[in-house]
């Protein structure tokens, strides 16, 4: 066990709707990522907070959006649910920036 | 550019075999650190091992062992002895210094027969 959470852990939702996948990082983390596993485009960063505020943007798209909160957990918002956007979405925390990730369950989605 | 490079897709052993996963990198960032992650059937990723480009003594923790070689910039894994639940997908990644997140490789789904 990681000791990263995510909820939930499977989801099937229709084209063009919206979703919140939910992460709860180690204790102590103060960063957060996440990255989407997909068959076509393998393992993708999508962004990184750390303590609350956006670090860095890797490929993700307009329809999706993410923060961290206060206490540090730390959602995903999809919307506007394309059947592509079926994937694995993986949270992972570590300490800093420049220290060890480590990786939730994932919340595979499936859009229908 | 950031590039990790897992030539082989899938291998599969016989238990007990040494295997051995390949790893190439290619980044043009001086430092820089080495992962590998587990990805069992059960889908969540574990990680194994992080490397510092300072350091390149070989790492060995049970029957797992890293080679790290700069001047090849290879990162390879071997598994000895291989056993069943060794069976997953197993990724190499690799995270620059100051850089915010990790760049994988395709990943190699080894599968250890009894």
């Amino acid at each position: 066990d990681s000791g990263v959470t995510q909820t939930p852990k499977h989801l099937i939702t229709a084209t063009g709707q919206r979703v919140t996948l939910r992460c709860s990082p180690r204790s102590g983390d103060l960063s957060v990522y996440w990255y989407q596993q997909s068959l076509d485009q393998g393992l993708q960063f999508l962004i990184h907070y750390y303590n609350g505020e956006e670090r860095a943007k890797g490929n993700i798209l307009e329809r999706f959006s993410a923060q961290q909160f206060p206490d540090l957990h730390s959602e995903l918002n999809l919307s506007s649910l394309e059947l592509g956007d079926s994937a694995l979405y993986f949270c992972a925390s570590s300490t800093y920036s420049d220290t060890e990730a480590f990786f939730g369950q994932g919340t595979r989605l499936t859009v229908v | 550019a950031q590039k990790v490079t897992q030539a082989q897709t899938e291998i599969s052993v016989v238990e007990k075999e040494d295997v051995t996963l390949d790893c190439v990198y290619e980044t043009r960032d001086t430092t820089y650190y080495l992962f590998w992650y587990k990805q069992p059937p059960s889908g969540e990723l574990v990680f194994l091992i992080r490397r510092n480009s300072f350091d390149e003594q070989n790492e060995i923790s049970g029957r797992y062992s890293w080679n790290f070689q700069k001047s090849t910039s290879s990162f390879n894994f071997t598994i000895t002895a291989s056993q069943v639940v060794d069976s997953a997908v197993y990724f190499c990644a690799l995270q620059p210094t100051g850089a915010n997140n990790l760049f994988f490789g395709t990943g190699t789904r080894l599968t250890v027969i009894p």
